[in-house]
Formats: C-alpha cells, sequence, structure tokens
C-alpha cells in the first residue's frame, strides 16, 4: 500500500490557461474526495465519487471545474480558464464505504495562478 | 449545516507542557469526529478518530472525547514534544443527506509551536 499520490506536486500556470491535476487511491479504496485548501483555512470539500459515479458535488465547484474517475480508480480534476482565486492546494482523499472509515489525503496538487 | 470551530492560533508552548486545542462543532446528524495533523511540508494525515458519544480517541500521546451534550471534541496532550509542532485540524464526517457522500468538514486549523 503505497497511500494516495497526487501529481503534479507543484503547478504554475498563467490566468486564463487550464490545468489538469492527477489523483491515484489507495487501490481497494471505492470512494475518492477531492477538496481544495487556501492559506490559513482548513480544507473544503469539492467533489466525491463512489467507484466511477460522481455523486456529489459543492457549490465551490463553478462550472469551470470538471471532475473525472473512469473506471472507479484514478481520478483527474481539470479547471479551465484558471483565475487568480484558483491559487490553493488540490487534496485528493479515498476511503472505503461508510462514516468510521477515515479518509486518507494524498499530498496535495499546490496550485499558484500568475 | 454542518460546521467546526476551533480554536484560533497560533499556540507556543514549551516542551513538556500540557497541551489542549478546542473544538466544538455542529451537525445535523450524528457525526464520526476526526483530528488531522499537517506537519511542515507534509500532507494530512489522521491523528485521531471516534465515532460515538463518550468514545476516546487516542495516539502517540494525544486523546480526545466525544462529547454529545457539549458537542466538543477537545483534543488534548499531557507533554507535548518539539516534534509534534505542526498544524492541527479538527473534523467531522456526517452523512450527507443527498448522495451518501462522508465528506469532511474540517475548522480553520491550529498552529502549535513547540519551543525547547
Amino acid at each position: 500500500d503505497t497511500g494516495v499520490s497526487q501529481d503534479p506536486r507543484h503547478k504554475i500556470t498563467k490566468r486564463g490557461q487550464n490545468v489538469t491535476f492527477r489523483c491515484d487511491p489507495i487501490s481497494e479504496h471505492n470512494r475518492l474526495y477531492w477538496y481544495r485548501q487556501t492559506l490559513g483555512q482548513g480544507p473544503e470539500f469539492l467533489t466525491y465519487f463512489q467507484n466511477e459515479a460522481q455523486l456529489e458535488k459543492s457549490r465551490l465547484l463553478s462550472d469551470r471545474f470538471s471532475a473525472e474517475r473512469p473506471k472507479g480508480s484514478f481520478s483527474t480534476l481539470e479547471i479551465q480558464r484558471t483565475e487568480q482565486g484558483d491559487s490553493a492546494m488540490y487534496l485528493c482523499a479515498s476511503s472505503l464505504e461508510g462514516a468510521t472509515y477515515e479518509q486518507y489525503f494524498g499530498p496535495g496538487t499546490r496550485l499558484t495562478v500568475t | 449545516g454542518n460546521s467546526v470551530t476551533q480554536m484560533e492560533g497560533p499556540v507556543t508552548l514549551s516542551e513538556e507542557a500540557f497541551l489542549t486545542i478546542n473544538c466544538t462543532y455542529t451537525a445535523t446528524g450524528y457525526p464520526s469526529l476526526f483530528w488531522y495533523v499537517q506537519y511542515p511540508g507534509e500532507g494530512l494525515q489522521l491523528l485521531l478518530k471516534a465515532t460515538k458519544a463518550d468514545d476516546k480517541g487516542s495516539n502517540k500521546g494525544f486523546e480526545a472525547t466525544y462529547r454529545k451534550e457539549t458537542t466538543s471534541f477537545h483534543l488534548e496532550k499531557g507533554s507535548v514534544q518539539v516534534s509534534d509542532s505542526a498544524v492541527y485540524f479538527c473534523a467531522l464526517s456526517d452523512l450527507d443527506s443527498g448522495a451518501g457522500s462522508y465528506q469532511l468538514t474540517f475548522g480553520k486549523g491550529t498552529k502549535l509551536s513547540v519551543i525547547p
């Protein structure tokens, strides 16, 4: 078990460009979550997948954001037409089913929009 | 909706001092409660959890007790070390009424610095 991995770890992009991040969850985990963490704040929920189905999206997830989890394995988060307000740490977490099953977090992708 | 409030930081303590970080929550259902820790330059790690009232979670000398009557989950450690310097997040997981998500709701985090 190598844990949750995310790629890239850091991304610097110019305003207006598109970016895509990847998350590889722990292999047997069927639930996958994306969160966003800005400086000095706790992570905020963005979206959640159960297997390949995206079942919940936060109001924070504007129409510039899209996430996929083909075949219920890795997931991608794409941000189109990036804005400076998108600068944040994007965290991925995975878990087994159930509220008592803790979520395991990846190291995050730090996005800086210039 | 769900929310978590934890004490503002930063907190600076001398080594071997007693630590308390207060956390209170509001939840629509019956949540599970967690403390996560983020060491400098690293990702979030689960420190401890409790899933029902009066449960005590413990790990690495840290403890927290799920108090339903006061909606609290305060983190304590009897003797902190320099290596405990990190940001600590209180969080809850509650069944979302919609899609069955157990998304976490986090507090803002409390930065702890322990000096020798």
